[in-house]
């Protein structure tokens, strides 16, 4: 059973539609990150939160917009999306964001299609 | 050329078989993680290290900072072990973590 919970599990919008996943850790940590996998191509990271702060932003376009409102829970808001942004998007959380990037425990993903 | 680069891309063993999955990379790190993937986009982290050698089950990660390479072994390999093996560097200098390609593993019963 997975301290991370994310939903939905799959989702399908179209390119103008706007909506959010959410993730959820139980585990009482103060990092959350999100990633994207796209299909044959290593894991990405897109965003790092650390005590609700963001300090991790790797050149993601602005239709990904995300959000922490506190600790244990971490938005990313979806806006006039691409195909081409069709992946599964997975959440993780860790302890702490240290120098070595602790120990992540991953959530099961949102397949995410863009039609 | 990816900065990490995983071997074999895929690889297919009979049950009980030793299995070695490596990781190179040509930047220098802090530390450097092993992630195990199931189907359906699950992922577990199995190892962080930036030394030496690790141990957990039928699992072994070793990693020679001096080489930039690491390998993942799996002791009487069984086929729950079949998932994506994915390797990730980080560094300190940008506070970068990268990614392999990940390594597609398939143990027959």
């Amino acid at each position: 059973e997975t301290g991370v919970t994310q939903t939905p599990r799959h989702l399908v919008m179209g390119m103008t539609n706007k909506k959010s996943l959410k993730c959820e850790q139980h585990l009482g940590h103060n990092a959350m990150y999100w990633y994207k996998q796209s299909a044959k191509k290593p894991l990405e990271l897109m965003f790092v939160y650390s005590l609700e702060e963001r300090v991790e932003n790797n050149s993601v376009p602005s239709r990904f917009s995300p959000e922490c409102p506190n600790s244990s829970h971490l938005f990313l808001h979806l806006h006039t999306l691409q195909p081409e942004d069709s992946a599964l998007y997975l959440c993780a959380s860790s302890q702490d964001l240290t120098t070595s990037w602790d120990t992540q425990y991953f959530g099961p993903g949102t397949r995410l299609t863009v039609l | 050329k990816n900065e990490v680069e995983q071997s074999p891309q895929n690889l297919t063993a009979q049950e009980g078989e030793f299995i070695t999955i490596n990781c190179s990379y040509s930047v220098g790190i802090s530390a450097l993680h092993w992630l195990q993937q199931h189907p359906g986009g699950g992922i577990v982290s199995l190892f962080m290290l930036s030394s030496g050698k690790k141990k957990h089950g039928r699992l072994i990660a070793t990693i020679n900072i001096q080489e930039k390479h690491s390998s993942l072994h799996i002791t009487a390999s069984h086929p729950r072990d079949s998932a994506v093996y994915i390797c990730a560097v980080y560094k300190a200098a940008g506070n970068k973590l990268t990614f392999g390609g990940g390594t597609r593993v398939l143990v027959k019963p």
